[in-house]
């Protein structure tokens, strides 16, 4: 059972574009919503993360939206640059007393074409 | 400032090999985590942590164990290796709910 549903799998987007990446998740448990960004050769490194109880979520050209009664989130990048290119992966946690393990949606391939 | 330290990075094992792979924090944070990454797969949790001495299954356990003996080591081992299990590992730790990943073991099983 996909508990994070992650779309497209791969994703072209010209220098200056906007690039977006869809996620759905199922668990209603779930209370954190984190991004991360992968170069080739590279472990995940955490990009933007959002709660529940915020509906948007900016930082810089990245920004989350949330959209809690669809139980969907997405990543938006302003402004693509080739420096973007790499996977990213979205991801959903519950937690209690302090731990959490992430869920990760397979991944979107992103390519910004210069 | 090491962060998650994966040794080794690369490793071709025959299958029935058995290895440890070992994921070491400087972080002084309590919970660590070991995932495989398969093209199209995403990363799938393995096993965790949320203590020195505590482990527990993830989504796929099977053909592994850990051991968390210190608080800034976990070690996961393979006991008879199958390509199955051909992939990248990669160990994370958190304090709370942001990880911070190593950079990867690539295991080759032939």
């Amino acid at each position: 059972q996909q508990q994070v549903k992650q779309s497209p799998q791969s994703l072209i987007v010209q220098k200056g574009g906007i690039s977006i990446i869809n996620c759905a998740y199922e668990n209603t448990a779930f209370d954190y919503f984190p991004w991360y960004q992968q170069f080739p050769g590279k472990g995940p490194a955490l990009l933007i993360a959002i709660r529940p109880d915020v509906s948007e979520k900016k930082e810089g050209r990245f920004t989350i939206s949330f959209n809690k009664s669809a139980k969907q989130f997405s990543l938006h990048i302003m402004d693509s640059q080739p420096g973007d290119s790499a996977t990213y992966f979205c991801a959903a946690s519950q937690g209690n007393s302090g731990y959490s393990t992430l869920t990760f949606g397979k991944g979107t391939m992103l390519l910004v074409s210069p | 400032n090491a962060g998650v330290t994966q040794t080794p990075k690369f490793r071709v094992l025959k299958t029935g090999q058995s290895m440890t792979l070992l994921c070491a924090q400087d972080m002084n944070h309590e919970y660590m985590y070991w995932y495989r990454q398969d093209p199209g797969m995403g990363l799938r949790l393995i096993h965790y942590s949320v203590g020195e001495g505590t482990t527990a299954k993830g989504e796929v356990p099977d053909g592994y164990n850990v051991s968390r003996l210190k608080k800034q080591n976990f070690l996961l081992g393979l006991e008879s290796a199958a390509p199955s299990q051909t992939s990248v590992y990669f160990c994370a730790s958190s304090r709370t709910h942001g990880y911070t990943f190593g950079s990867g073991t690539r295991l080759t099983v032939v």
